[in-house]
């Protein structure tokens, strides 16, 4: 079975901390791997997806990475507006679904 | 206007009680789903549908139902509502090897 594990669950940053969240998993083969943003009261925005270890994509202070057992989303000099819930999912290869990690809540203070 | 609109987006019922939440699309995409999200539990499919004639279980369908009335239309039905049924619904549409865009959720308490 596919299981995806985040941390931390929370996360709390001074505006312009750079820091790091971690999304590991298993699967049979992997097909992909996403990042989701969640804003409270909506639902999930996509961001990235991730193919293969070593891939890297990047959208604004958001950077994310892949190995073969995790992905990492890095916040660069973070803004308040980057506050929200970040979630990580994952497809098999024989599969159609998405495995989906119970997410990373991130709080930026100015 | 949203591309994926879901109705209502807040519910409160009694136990027992038959509710159908709505999902529509304008993305034109062909496939849609059904998932509840709980604290600390992520997202979890309910139901998935590939195109019109085509309704697949997902990982938690029981008490639950789903109807595919046009490609642009999936609604979700609990016959009879239970208290464990309270969460957060969300419908999400794609295209085969693309990502799955959400609507805004559907926020259910049933007391």
């Amino acid at each position: 079975e596919d299981q995806v594990t985040q941390s931390p669950e929370a996360l709390r940053l001074q505006e312009g901390e750079s820091s790091s969240l971690n999304c590991s998993y298993t699967v049979s083969g992997l097909r992909g791997l996403f990042w989701y943003r969640q804003d409270p009261g909506k639902g999930p925005e996509f961001l990235f997806t991730l193919y293969s270890a070593g891939e890297e994509k990047e959208k604004e202070r958001l950077k994310a990475t892949l190995t073969k057992k995790e992905s990492f989303l890095h916040i660069t000099a973070p803004k308040p507006e980057d506050s929200a819930t970040y979630l990580c999912a994952v497809q098999a290869s024989n599969d159609y679904k998405l495995s989906f990690g119970a997410g990373t809540t991130v709080t930026v203070r100015a | 206007d949203a591309d994926v609109t879901q109705t209502p987006r807040n519910r409160i019922t009694k136990t027992g009680k038959r509710i159908m939440l709505e999902c529509s699309q304008t993305k034109g995409h062909d496939r849609m789903y059904w998932y509840r999200q709980d604290p600390g539990l992520g997202l979890r499919l309910i139901y998935y549908s590939f195109d019109v004639k085509d309704i697949n279980k997902g990982e938690i369908s029981d008490g639950y139902s789903v109807s595919r009335q046009a490609q642009a239309k999936f609604s979700l039905s609990l016959e009879s509502a239970i208290p464990n049924q309270t969460a957060l619904y969300f419908c999400a549409t794609s295209n085969p090897n693309q990502p799955q865009h959400f609507g805004d959720g559907t926020r259910l308490s049933i007391l």
